[in-house]
């Protein structure tokens, strides 16, 4: 496997369910990061680890939950979803610290569509 | 209210033609902003930046435009080519936070 890899693709879950999105770099990355695409919105940043540590939180509820257990994987955990949370999930990662470097280089997955009903 | 727009849902070019993608932003705090492309059923891939202390930056067929006073911004595909359709964002960066439009479907025709 190459580049950034995003397991499932696809998942429909009820509002009860637990599940996990999965997400892998194999670029030697040193940063990860959670986006939402929701149907005729942008796309938009929800978490960034830096180093394994969470740096950026941009205000998303706690029913999304995400971990960082090493560099390479990242995961966002999903309970007591809402319908309007049904969207497209992208991971990325990339290689730097530095603000600009970081978005010039960011490597996206082909992300999971997640339907909530 | 968003923050950064792209007000052409759509757009479609003659294959050898010019392609012009704008997108427009309000805040002019934004210090830097980029192109990605993105073909279905997978993720987008970056393309080409510009920071705000620049008007212009070119890279091979892909040229972007900053216009600040305006705060316009426009992505030049010349000659544009099939493997050019897709879907385009534009997005800018301010304290350390991207912001995206929702994109343009560009279709070059044949």
């Amino acid at each position: 496997e190459t580049g950034v890899t995003q397991t499932p693709r696809h998942l429909v879950m009820g509002m009860t369910n637990k599940k996990s999105l999965k997400c892998e770099q194999h670029l030697g990355h040193n940063a990860m990061y959670w986006y939402k695409q929701s149907a005729k919105k942008p796309l938009e940043l929800m978490f960034v680890y830096n180093f394994k540590e969470q740096t950026e939180n941009n205000s998303v509820p706690s029913r999304f939950s995400p971990e960082c257990p090493n560099s390479s994987h990242l995961f966002l955990h999903l309970h007591t979803l809402q319908p309007e949370d049904s969207a497209l999930y992208l991971c990325a990662s990339s290689q730097g610290t530095t603000r600009v470097v970081v978005y010039n280089e960011q490597f996206f997955g082909p992300g999971t569509r997640l339907t909530v009903l | 209210d968003q923050q950064v727009k792209q007000n052409s849902p759509s757009l479609s070019v003659q294959e050898g033609r010019i392609s012009i993608l704008n997108c427009d932003y309000t805040n002019s705090m934004f210090d830097y902003f980029l192109w990605y492309k993105k073909y279905p059923a997978e993720g987008p891939t970056f393309l080409i930046s510009i920071s705000s202390i620049k008007d212009k930056n070119e890279d091979g067929r892909f040229t972007v435009f900053l216009n600040k006073s305006a705060k316009h911004l426009s992505l030049h595909i010349v000659p544009s080519q099939p493997g050019d359709s897709a879907v385009y964002f534009c997005a800018a960066i301010r304290d350390d936070k991207i912001i995206f439009g929702k994109g343009t479907r560009l279709h070059i025709l044949p």
